[in-house]
């Protein structure tokens, strides 16, 4: 399978723990996306990556949240001291360099449940 | 939050129903994406649009880029059991901003 593939599909932790999230973009593609995706909304855009550099975050990302793609492949995000509000599906695109952001193909996401 | 008015909601049809399905949006985008999302999936994407008025095809899906720029729409011919899930526009400029998606059901 060469799709964007993330780990794991789902997580259940308690409310102030840290979790991390993997995801493995298309192998030729160098940038990368995350968004977070809550029931019946559309995914919003959290950050963004070309090969290892981080160029874009949304005021949705907070200080709890990182994302690092050390060596431009793949990437992972942490979220500290979680809350219940960060229960949601986390989704990992990628897409080419070429162009303006398009065509970007999506990984099956990580569903977190904070309890 | 949202800055695309995604309608219906949602929509029930008969098998074999063509189907339409719109989105406009303040801003004006540079493209238009449609992805079709199954439950706990992520986004698969159907149809790309790079230039106003642009009319592209997908099999049974057909859509097109608005001529001001700011909505898009997409037609389901022949409506089959497995079209059923939430459909999602997209526009883009810098970042990508999706709308609240359509949930479609198709009755046998």
């Amino acid at each position: 399978d060469t799709g964007v593939s993330q780990d794991p599909r789902h997580k259940i932790t308690k409310r102030g723990q840290n979790v991390t999230f993997r995801c493995d973009p298309i192998s030729e593609h160098n940038r990368l996306y995350w968004y977070r995706q809550t029931l019946g909304q559309g995914p919003e855009f959290l950050t963004y990556f070309q090969n290892e550099a981080q160029l874009e975050k949304s005021r949705l990302l907070s200080d709890r949240f990182s994302a690092e793609r050390p060596k431009g492949s793949f990437s992972t995000l942490e979220i500290q001291r979680t809350e219940q509000g960060d229960s949601a599906m986390y989704l990992c695109a990628s897409s080419p360099g070429q162009g303006a952001h398009v065509e970007q193909y999506f990984g099956p996401g990580t569903r977190l449940t904070v309890t | 939050g949202q800055q695309l008015n995604q309608s219906p909601q949602s929509m029930f049809i008969q098998e074999g129903e063509d189907v339409s399905m719109n989105c406009t949006s303040s801003s004006i985008f540079n493209t238009w994406l449609w992805y079709k999302q199954d439950p706990g999936e992520g986004p698969v994407l159907l149809i790309a649009l790079y230039k106003a008025g642009e009319l592209t095809s997908n099999g049974r899906l057909t859509a097109q880029f608005g001529i001001t720029r700011k909505d898009s729409f997409l037609n389901i011919s022949a409506s089959i059991p497995s079209d059923v899930g939430i459909y999602f526009c997209a526009g883009q400029n810098n970042d990508m901003r999706f709308g609240a998606g359509t949930r479609l059901t198709v009755k046998p």
